[in-house]
């Protein structure tokens, strides 16, 4: 079964610091693996999908690195502000699982950036 | 501005009751997916619908229904509402069931006394 784990699932920094939130999955068969945010009281924004052929994904100060044989991606945020302040989750589609579509989940890594 | 709509954004229900949380989406999306979302058990799926016309069953469908009679609206239906079923319910929308990407709503939050 495949699991996915977000640590640490808090972290504090003070602004303007390049930072890395972890994510590691279980199982390396996967179809891809997407970075998500999510701010207090509100949905989730998609930051970056990653398909599995694919090594990195980049949106302005984010990067997002995917490593399938070692099951970890790292989602790299530079030069932190006070805005970059949320909950971070990251979500695998497991290969073999795209009749459904069913997204795995890991818990998420809070994040604070002190001004 | 084109995205997911959910209502109501928060109800209190009484045990028992029958509850319909409304999705709609207007981005012509072929796959939608309910989730609700636990502190300490993250985000499970629900149900999730490929095309209009079919559903599936997600991780914890129990006490849940669904319908999608046409593209754009998935309503989840709560037939008996019990305690457990108090949540932060997300309906989600991708282009096709292997595009992945999801799109999400700002969620319905259902407290069930």
């Amino acid at each position: 079964k495949q699991e996915v784990t977000q640590i640490p699932a808090a972290l504090s920094v003070p602004e303007g610091e390049n930072l890395v939130l972890n994510c590691s999955f279980t199982d390396s068969a996967i179809y891809n693996l997407q970075w998500f945010r999510q701010d207090p009281g509100k949905g989730l924004t998609s930051l970056l999908l990653i398909q599995s052929s694919q090594r990195e994904q980049t949106s302005g100060r984010l990067n997002a690195s995917l490593d399938k044989s070692s099951g970890r991606s790292t989602l790299y945020i530079a030069a932190s502000q006070p805005g970059d302040s949320a909950t971070y989750l990251c979500a695998v589609l497991p290969d073999g699982s795209s009749n459904t579509g069913k997204l795995i989940f890991g818990q998420g890594t809070t994040l604070q950036v002190k001004p | 501005i084109a995205g997911i709509t959910q209502a109501p954004t928060s109800q209190i229900l009484a045990a028992g009751r029958r509850m319909t949380l409304r999705c709609t989406q207007d981005m012509r999306h072929n796959a939608m997916y309910w989730y609700r979302q636990d502190l300490g058990l993250g985000l499970r799926l629900i149900h999730y619908s490929n095309t209009a016309g079919t559903t599936g069953k997600g991780e914890v469908p129990d006490g849940y229904s669904v319908s999608r009679a046409n593209t754009d609206d998935f309503p989840l239906t709560l037939a008996s509402a019990v305690p457990s079923q108090t949540s932060v319910y997300f309906c989600a929308s991708s282009r096709d069931r292997d595009t992945g990407e999801l799109f999400f709503g700002e969620g319905s939050r259902l407290t069930v006394l």
